[in-house]
């Protein structure tokens, strides 16, 4: 199986920061990624897919960029809403589908 | 607009089987996949398994080879995922989620489903 590196795996910052997710394939995927988020008690959300497509209604604060094996997630302004786990998903292998181990932003 | 609604909590012993249902509204059942998603209490997110309505054909992880069946009846837009000789690391919340069938992302998910296997 694929494996899929997220780093940091959590972090904290003040509101209008600039917070960036690192999410490192153990094979070249392409740009067959997708990003979610999910918060506290809730299903995840997709945010964005094939590396840096935003989904519909996804506020333009939320980006991601990268192909091959090295990919950024990025929230531009961190907002307090923003607090959650961020999920990154390889589809590179349609018969084994796999998930970073997430990463938990706080707010300082 | 496509929602997904589970069916409610279950407590298991081990060794036996669970069977968690995700019923679809919304658009045409037999034009998605759904796939089924666990994520352990504070850990990640795991893939388990898709099926395809039409043919109904269904794939599943290397993992759960053998323990785990999905299956989905057109007829009431309700897919399953069964799994089976359950044992105390299976505790956790199930999901089930459309998956793109173009790239394969999961959109929307159902309200998850809290296993817990117990003696």
């Amino acid at each position: 199986d694929i494996q899929m590196t997220q780093s940091p795996s959590s972090l904290s910052a003040s509101v209008g920061d600039r917070v960036t997710i690192t999410c490192q394939a153990s094979q070249d995927i392409s740009n067959y990624l997708n990003w979610y988020q999910q918060k506290p008690g809730r299903a995840p959300k997709l945010l964005i897919y094939d590396a840096s497509n935003l989904e519909t209604g996804v506020p333009s604060r939320f980006s991601g960029s990268g192909s091959g094996t090295d990919f950024t997630f990025t929230i531009s302004s961190l907002q307090p809403e923003d607090i959650a786990t961020y999920y990154c998903q390889q589809y590179d292998n349609l018969l084994a589908l796999t998930f970073g181990g997430g990463t938990k932003v706080e707010i300082k | 607009q496509v929602q997904l609604v589970q069916s409610g909590a279950e407590v298991k012993k081990p060794g036996s089987s669970v069977k968690v249902s995700c019923k679809a509204s919304g658009g045409t059942f037999s034009s998605y996949t759904i796939a089924w998603v666990r994520q352990a209490p504070g850990q990640g997110l795991e893939w388990m398994g898709r099926i395809i309505p039409i043919p109904g054909i269904a794939n599943y992880a290397q993992k759960f080879q053998g323990r785990v069946t999905i299956t989905a009846d057109k007829s009431t837009s309700t897919a399953y995922m069964e799994l089976s000789s359950l044992r105390s690391e299976d505790t956790a919340m199930y999901y089930c989620a459309r998956e793109d069938y173009t790239r394969h992302w999961f959109d929307p998910w159902g309200q998850g489903t809290l296993v817990t296997v117990s003696s």
